[in-house]
């Protein structure tokens, strides 16, 4: 079945350190992938997506499929980079979402 | 990126009534869909609207509980009917823009509480 998981629902690191929010996912094919977020008070919104090979907010997330991970990481961690971001695959026409990780970034 | 204009944004609810929650999208989108998020869960598709024909639901979900409607290709709108407190949830709007990569979009979500 397709599935989403990220094991972690909460990370918490002082600003300035290494980031690495963990997706795997289950799919029988070539998989879509993308990470969105949701900060305070405000609606989800695409962070990024694997096939634009793209940096955002200096995240970047690589799809290896190998291991069936889509990992997003951020190299130095910023407090308005708190917020829920959550790992999503594309099903067809439909999304399929894991349940969420948030990030709490201190000063 | 399409604008989506999601109502109400929260309602507290008797149960055994029913919400109607409407979206309305600045822009024709082809495809539009309605998500749960259940507290503490991650977000699950509901239903794909589709204009001009009946929604199409995911498993568990049924439109005897949760009937859609699409009128024309900027406006849907979703009731929860029968509410129980179980229906306690964030119901989300999404359309997607067409394009080679399609991307999701996402309204700002009915917080609904039944009591």
């Amino acid at each position: 079945a397709q599935r989403v998981t990220q094991p972690e629902k909460l990370l918490s690191v002082f600003k300035g350190a290494p980031v690495e929010l963990k997706c795997n996912y289950s799919y029988s094919g070539s998989p879509e992938l993308f990470w969105y977020v949701q900060y305070s008070r405000q609606r989800l919104q695409l962070l990024l997506r694997h096939i634009s090979r793209e940096s955002i907010k200096g995240f970047t997330a690589d799809l290896n499929k190998g291991e069936t991970s889509f990992h997003l990481k951020k190299p130095f961690a910023q407090e308005e980079d708190s917020a829920m971001y959550y790992c999503a695959l594309r099903d067809t026409d439909k999304l399929i979402f894991g349940t969420g990780t948030r990030l709490q970034v201190f000063p | 990126s399409a604008v989506i204009s999601q109502k109400p944004s929260r309602d507290i609810c008797q149960r055994g009534t029913s919400l109607t929650i409407q979206c309305q999208v600045d822009s024709q989108v082809t495809m539009m869909f309605w998500y749960r998020q259940q507290p503490g869960q991650s977000l699950t598709l509901i239903a794909t609207a589709n204009q001009g024909s009946e929604a199409t639901y995911e498993s568990g979900f049924v439109i005897d509980k949760f009937p859609i409607s699409r009128p024309n290709l900027t406006f849907s709108t979703l009731t929860v009917s029968n509410m129980s407190p179980e229906d306690s949830s964030i119901y989300l709007c999404s359309v997607e823009r067409a394009g080679q990569i399609p991307v999701s979009t996402f309204g700002s979500g009915t917080r609904l509480t039944v009591v």
